[in-house]
């Protein structure tokens, strides 16, 4: 099956400062690549989303990269607020399926 | 308001008893489908569904059904509940193929005992 999001299961920041989210993923066929930021006792809610044709992609206060030579997908959150602390995952779609990773816990401390 | 709505929340029941679990979305998304969450292994694809009578396998689908009659529910079954299918389970919809904004419900915790 897929392989998707050798995350570190935690990061710790600092209020104020960049967060930068790490994710991998094994399979080069997929088209789309997702960040999803989850909250404690909710569903899943999408950042951003990136095509396999791009290397970057910008939102607000955030930015997806690709490197698709390393198969490899980071998330940056920009002046990162106590509203970002959730579980981010990164997804691949390939086809019709989804593939999710195991998730980073973004702590913000104040 | 837009949403993905599940029933029940919270659920307990015993092993082999029949179950359903409710899914219904009100944004007439054609893409459906259904995760299980559990701890270290992220959320796993169950089924999903591209349209009405449209549903495929996902990477879980062992243990579970789904079907797909209207456009806006989609619900999952389990027909013979096993205490490895305790677990949190997801629903979400997106507007179809190629849009990959998956909205999700807020989820079923049930437990199988």
């Amino acid at each position: 099956g897929e392989s998707v999001g050798l995350h570190l299961p935690t990061l710790s920041v600092q209020e104020g400062d960049n967060s930068i989210i790490n994710c991998a993923y094994s399979n080069s066929a997929s088209d789309y690549f997702i960040w999803y930021k989850q909250e404690s006792g909710k569903g899943p809610q999408f950042i951003i989303d990136i095509r396999s044709n791009m290397d970057k992609r910008q939102g607000q206060r955030v930015t997806v990269l690709l490197n698709k030579t390393v198969k490899h997908l980071s998330l940056q959150i920009a002046a990162t607020q106590p509203g970002d602390s959730a579980v981010y995952f990164c997804a691949e779609n390939t086809g019709n399926q989804f593939y999710f990773g195991t998730g980073t816990s973004l702590t913000v401390i104040p | 308001e837009a949403q993905v709505t599940q029933n029940p929340r919270y659920l307990i029941t015993v092993t082999g008893k029949k179950l359903t679990v409710t899914c219904s979305q009100n944004m007439n998304h054609e893409y459906m489908s259904w995760y299980r969450q559990d701890p270290g292994l992220g959320l796993r694809q169950i089924y999903y569904s591209m349209n009405v009578e449209v549903t495929d396998k996902g990477d879980v689908p062992e243990g579970y059904k789904v079907s797909r009659k209207e456009k806006r529910n989609f619900p999952l079954i389990l027909e013979s509940p096993s205490p490895n299918q305790t677990s949190l389970y997801f629903c979400a919809s997106s507007l179809g193929s190629g849009d990959y904004e998956q909205y999700f419900g807020p989820g079923t915790r049930l437990t199988v005992t």
